[in-house]
């Protein structure tokens, strides 16, 4: 069974910092993966997602993310960090999309990121 | 253009009664899933539906809940009998059928069972 792990539970960073959020994944074949961001009262938002190819994969709001296979890792990156961004950011498996079962997505328990002004 | 809808956006219920929460997909999208976000469990994937194909229903806890999608768009997930550990955010997400992957979702509903 796919699985996912989100280390930090909390992380607190300065405005203008760098930021890395860690997500680490447990599946047989070649993943399918994925971040989301979620704002208090919202709905998920897909910030980026990987399937195959470049590893190296961009997204919205100046995040990227670097599939590294050796690892099983798909962490989230972003260079400087804009009060904006806080929100609780999840990373997510999903088994593709061209099985019978569709591609119900596995979620990590997401880690909470506030930032300081 | 318009996104993920769910209504209501909270729905307070006593326990044992019955609630049905409504998903109205984005338009043309063929994929629809339902998941629930609680504090103890995180976000657990429900059900999926995919155009006229049998639900993949391999989420649901229990048999108190079921879903229906009427017409391939508007979906309604029924839990009957409530329970206090029902209490949870139900969040909808739809997905084009040539892009299943990539899963847009509404805001959810907050539900609390008293």
């Amino acid at each position: 069974a796919q699985s996912v792990t989100q280390p930090d539970i909390h992380i607190t960073v300065s405005e203008g910092a760098s930021l890395e959020l860690r997500c680490n994944y447990s599946y047989g074949a070649t993943p399918y993966l994925f971040w989301y961001v979620q704002s208090p009262g919202q709905g998920l938002q897909l910030l980026l997602k990987y399937f195959s190819g470049d590893t190296l994969v961009q997204g919205i709001k100046g995040f990227e993310a670097e599939f590294k296979r050796s690892q099983s890792s798909f962490n989230l990156r972003k260079p400087s960090v804009h009060w904006s961004d806080a929100a609780e950011y999840f990373c997510a498996v999903g088994a593709g999309g061209f099985t019978g079962g569709g591609n119900k997505l596995t979620f990590g328990t997401g880690t909470q990121l506030k930032v300081e002004l | 253009g318009a996104g993920v809808s769910q209504s209501p956006s909270n729905k307070v219920t006593e326990k044992g009664k019955d609630v049905e929460l409504r998903c109205d997909p984005i338009s043309g999208h063929t994929a629809l899933y339902w998941y629930r976000q609680s504090l103890g469990q995180g976000l657990e994937f429900l059900i999926y539906f995919q155009g006229n194909s049998a639900p993949d229903k391999s989420g649901l806890p229990s048999d108190r809940f079921s879903a229906e999608r009427t017409g391939g768009s508007v979906s309604t997930l029924t839990i009957q009998r409530t329970q206090q550990e029902d209490s949870a955010v139900y969040l909808c997400a739809s997905s084009p059928r040539d892009r299943s992957y990539e899963q847009y979702f509404g805001p959810g509903t907050r539900l609390t069972v008293t």
